[in-house]
């Protein structure tokens, strides 16, 4: 199956600044990649659909200024969590899928905004 | 609306046998899949049932009714290492997953 890979793993920042999430498809041409993310005892939500060369379908409530995705190629989508705030801080997660059967998901990153 | 439906938390001895329900609604149906949730870490998948019955791998057995809007994950033989929080979800028609929030187990010795 897939490998997904997610980096950071885990990051504390100070309010007011970005950060940049990378979510890497190793082994898999992915032309689309979802961001998850994952509040305390919360399931997941679906935050983005990422399209390689196109603009990201951003779910409702979502803002997509907030949350800047980039899907420059076939293995690489970017979230960008632009002037965060504590209220940002949680688990974010990627997925690919392969075929329409199994989603492989990334490590997960935790951001902490402090 | 669409909606998922499992317990928040249930504890079971190791060794025995545990059964995790859960009940969706969704707008059209594509599938249910389960997966499991160590504390912290991303999910990992377990099963994806689309067809009614029962399937088997391992220790790990999934079932679905799709007349009942109902899945049941099987876990046999529990070990410690099975603590954690398993997760149902359904894909409706857009192929869109629609999550349940998670039933952690609890493993005790």
């Amino acid at each position: 199956g897939a490998v997904v890979s997610q980096h950071p793993s885990w990051v504390i920042c100070k309010s007011g600044t970005s950060v940049k999430i990378e979510c890497r498809s190793l082994d898999f041409q992915a032309t689309t990649m979802f961001w998850y993310r994952q509040f305390p005892k919360q399931s997941l939500m679906l935050m983005a659909t990422s399209n390689e060369g196109s603009k990201a379908t951003y779910e409702q409530g979502v803002e997509k200024d907030k949350f800047l995705i980039n899907h420059a190629s076939l293995t690489l989508s970017t979230l960008t969590v632009t002037s965060a705030h504590p209220e940002d801080s949680s688990f974010y997660i990627c997925s690919v899928w392969e075929g329409n059967t199994e989603a492989f998901f990334g490590q997960g990153t935790r951001l902490t905004v402090v | 609306g669409q909606n998922i439906d499992q317990p928040t938390e249930m504890t079971a001895t190791e060794g025995a046998i545990v059964q995790i329900n859960c009940t969706y609604q969704t707008s059209g149906f594509n599938g249910l899949f389960w997966y499991q949730q160590h504390a912290g870490e991303a999910p990992t998948f377990l099963s994806y049932n689309v067809l009614d019955g029962l399937e088997e791998k391992g220790r790990f057995s999934s079932f679905l009714s799709r007349s009942k809007g109902y899945s049941y994950l099987l876990l046999k033989e529990l070990q410690m290492k099975d603590s954690a929080s398993y997760l149902c979800a359904a894909m409706d028609s857009n192929y869109q997953l629609i999550w349940g929030a998670g039933t952690k187990l609890i493993i005790k010795p």
